[in-house]
């Protein structure tokens, strides 16, 4: 059974980086997309950011200029770095897998293993 | 950019009703970029549907997606206790490359 657990400090400064890291059980890292999405207090959900094992990334472009998604295969493990924080990135953060599916046209993603979330507040 | 748009915002109903969301995108897309998750109070969202219709690894059949174009449905036949819940469509494939809907919240009357 896959599982994903999310990791980090619930607090972060103003201004400073947020550091969030997945620990993936049950699936091998190498295998998959791996993707973060976040949800603020009462709000709905958005999409961060997604990373493949040959180092390929895709992020949000309303974020793309402060995120960094990265993979550590060795502890099957991806991160997420988010830098110059406000109060507007105070969220739950959840990581996810992607799978994929194919038809006639093409292929498409969709998230079918969740973490449960963690939340981090922005604060100065 | 392909905006999502879920109807009724909040759907109040009772136990063995029928819950028919919609889901409607401002342009017409792929069906089989469309997703369905639901979300339940302090926990994370669950796949329900992909591929617009495609009921994912042990979601009961009472559970039905459909459409085409830029009208989806999540239809639920007979509603359980443990449905009442908010539901959100995706939509993949666009700039952003994943975009929600506001989502449906699922009340029990």
């Amino acid at each position: 059974q896959v599982q994903l657990q999310e990791s980090g400090p619930g607090l972060a400064k103003t201004s400073e980086t947020l550091s969030l890291t997945c620990t993936v059980s049950g699936a091998y890292i190498s295998s998959y997309y791996w993707t973060w999405i976040r949800q603020p207090p009462g709000k709905g959900l958005e999409w961060i950011g997604y990373v493949y094992s040959s180092g390929t990334t895709n992020y949000n472009p309303s974020l793309r200029s402060r995120v960094t998604i990265s993979l550590e295969t060795s502890s099957n493990q991806f991160s997420l770095k988010l830098n110059s924080v406000t109060a507007a990135d105070s969220a739950v953060y959840y990581c996810a897998r992607l799978n994929s599916g194919s038809f006639y046209g093409g292929y498409y993603f969709y998230m079918d293993v969740w973490g449960k979330g963690t939340t981090v507040t922005v604060s100065s | 950019e392909i905006v999502l748009t879920q109807s009724p915002g909040i759907l109040s109903l009772s136990p063995g009703e029928r819950a028919t969301l919609s889901c409607r995108a401002s342009q017409s897309i792929t069906s089989s970029y469309l997703a369905w998750y639901q979300q339940k109070p302090g926990q994370a969202p669950r796949l329900l549907m992909y591929g617009a219709s495609s009921r994912a690894t042990g979601i009961p059949d009472r559970f039905r997606g459909s459409g085409s174009g830029t009208d989806f449905t999540l239809s639920i036949s007979r509603l359980e206790p443990e449905d009442f819940a908010v539901y959100y469509c995706q939509l993949y494939g666009t700039s952003p490359l994943f975009t929600f809907g506001p989502g449906t919240k699922v009340l029990i009357k």
